[in-house]
């Protein structure tokens, strides 16, 4: 089956730095990824939908410049999260997809937390 | 606007005992996802439901679609422990998925 795999799985980071959260499509090509961040005992919200090659569509409401994402090859997708601050600190997730009718995988998520 | 409602949103019931969790979407979709979410842990994939009046049924649990009440239902059947789980239901609207809040079931022995 269809397997995402996401790095790293948990990450803790000081308040201004950046952070580079991976998301690979391990047997398929990935043409479409999701971006989703969930707070605790929140549901998932996505943040952004990137095709290979483009540039992301953000969500409104979510900072374009404050969480980067490249899509530069069918099977990588990244999120940097800039200049972090503890208000950032949640878990995300990737998503990708092969089309529109094969549905989504899911990574198995980063915990960010900021200090 | 596009919103996902899902209710109940937290659901204590004892093993053995039937228990429906509904989830309504506010426009058309053209699929609805059913997933499983462990703490700390990302989303598994329980059932993809792709036309009216389409039913799954995996072990103990058996999702349903109403496109024209744009009504899904997730039902546990003789629940058990190991089932306990937050469970999202998620429309597709374009290309990414709207979530629901999530329902948090917590089954007692």
């Amino acid at each position: 089956g269809a397997v995402v795999s996401q790095h790293p799985s948990w990450v803790i980071c000081k308040s201004g730095t950046s952070v580079k959260i991976e998301c690979r499509s391990l047997d398929f090509q990935a043409t479409t990824m999701f971006w989703y961040r969930q707070f605790p005992k929140q549901s998932l919200m996505l943040m952004a939908t990137s095709n290979e090659g483009s540039k992301a569509t953000y969500e409104q409401g979510v900072e374009k410049d404050k969480f980067l994402i490249n899509h530069a090859s069918l099977t990588l997708s990244t999120l940097t999260v800039t200049s972090a601050h503890p208000e950032d600190s949640s878990f995300y997730i990737c998503s990708a997809s092969s089309d529109r009718d094969n549905g989504y995988t899911f990574g198995s998520g980063t915990r960010l937390t900021v200090v | 606007e596009l919103k996902v409602e899902q209710n109940p949103l937290f659901l204590s019931m004892q093993e053995g005992k039937n228990y429906t969790i509904y989830c309504n979407y506010s426009t058309t979709s053209d699929r609805l996802y059913w997933y499983r979410q462990d703490p700390g842990k990302s989303l598994e994939s329980l059932f993809v439901l792709l036309s009216n009046g389409a039913v799954k049924q995996e072990g103990r649990l058996m999702a349903s679609l109403d496109t024209k009440a744009r009504l899904s239902t997730l039902h546990i059947t003789a629940a058990v422990h190991d089932l306990s789980a937050t469970y999202f239901c998620a429309a597709r609207f374009w290309d990414g998925l709207t979530f629901g809040k999530g329902t948090h079931l917590i089954i007692q022995p």
